[in-house]
């Protein structure tokens, strides 16, 4: 089961926004609402920021948001913080026997 | 609060068995899902496999069936076992915690414990 395709950076100055996509098939982000994002430091745990598309945990920023088109997700940071800067995978349901799949990465940097 | 704490030996020899204990804080084990989760370094998530508070489970079947995840509610805790490892299971492997109905969507995860393959 091939890993979603993410792009491996987006960089942004401090106050606009950016979109990372993630691409699937129709086995899993085309074909399910169970899309999630997690964003990582380096040297931590990944933290659950987005999920079932576009639902955020308590505590997590409203400048975050999650959408889906088709076999893409994407996730839009709004405002870009210093404190953002982070890896972000996004994950999906997959109904191969796999049952979730992971993207490689994006290493977003705020300029 | 949930919490997680994965511990195990570090190193690992080549061929040899990988064991890693995760423990849940007090009274959150079950009616849940529980995974093992590893990223090879500078590398991205991979799920190794789930076992769910009733002792159910499933493992990726990228991993050839050397994986054995087990759970014992009366210790909090769950466990992960990989058969003869290669310098390619080198990684951080986490223990997460998997939603009631979506085990794929973790919310709870371990600080992490990196497991190094070498002789």
């Amino acid at each position: 089961q091939s890993a979603l395709t993410q792009p491996a950076s987006v960089s942004g100055s401090p106050g606009q926004s950016i979109t990372i996509s993630c691409t699937g098939t129709a086995s899993d982000i085309g074909g399910y609402n169970y899309v999630s994002w997690y964003q990582q430091y380096p040297g931590s745990a990944p933290k659950l920021i987005i999920y079932e598309v576009s639902i955020r945990p308590s505590g997590i920023s409203s400048r975050l948001s999650g959408s889906k088109s088709g076999n893409t997700a994407s996730l839009t940071i709004s405002g870009l913080q210093a404190e953002d800067e982070a890896d972000y995978y996004c994950s999906s349901y997959s109904r191969s026997a796999t049952l979730v799949i992971f993207g490689a990465g994006t290493r977003v940097t705020v300029l | 609060q949930v919490q997680l704490q994965e511990s195990g030996p570090g190193l690992v020899k080549p061929s040899e068995t990988l064991s890693l204990t995760c423990i849940v804080s007090s009274g959150f084990i079950s009616s849940h899902y529980w995974s093992w989760i590893r990223q090879p370094p500078g590398k991205g998530l991979e799920w190794i496999g789930y076992v769910y508070s009733n002792g159910r489970t499933q493992d990726n079947p990228s991993l050839n069936s050397r994986v054995t995840i087990s759970v014992d509610t009366s210790k909090n805790q769950f466990s992960l076992k990989l058969t003869s490892v290669t310098s390619a299971d080198t990684a951080v492997y986490y223990c997460a915690r998997g939603d009631e109905e979506q085990p794929w969507r973790f919310d709870y995860w371990g600080q992490g414990a990196l497991v190094t393959v070498s002789s």
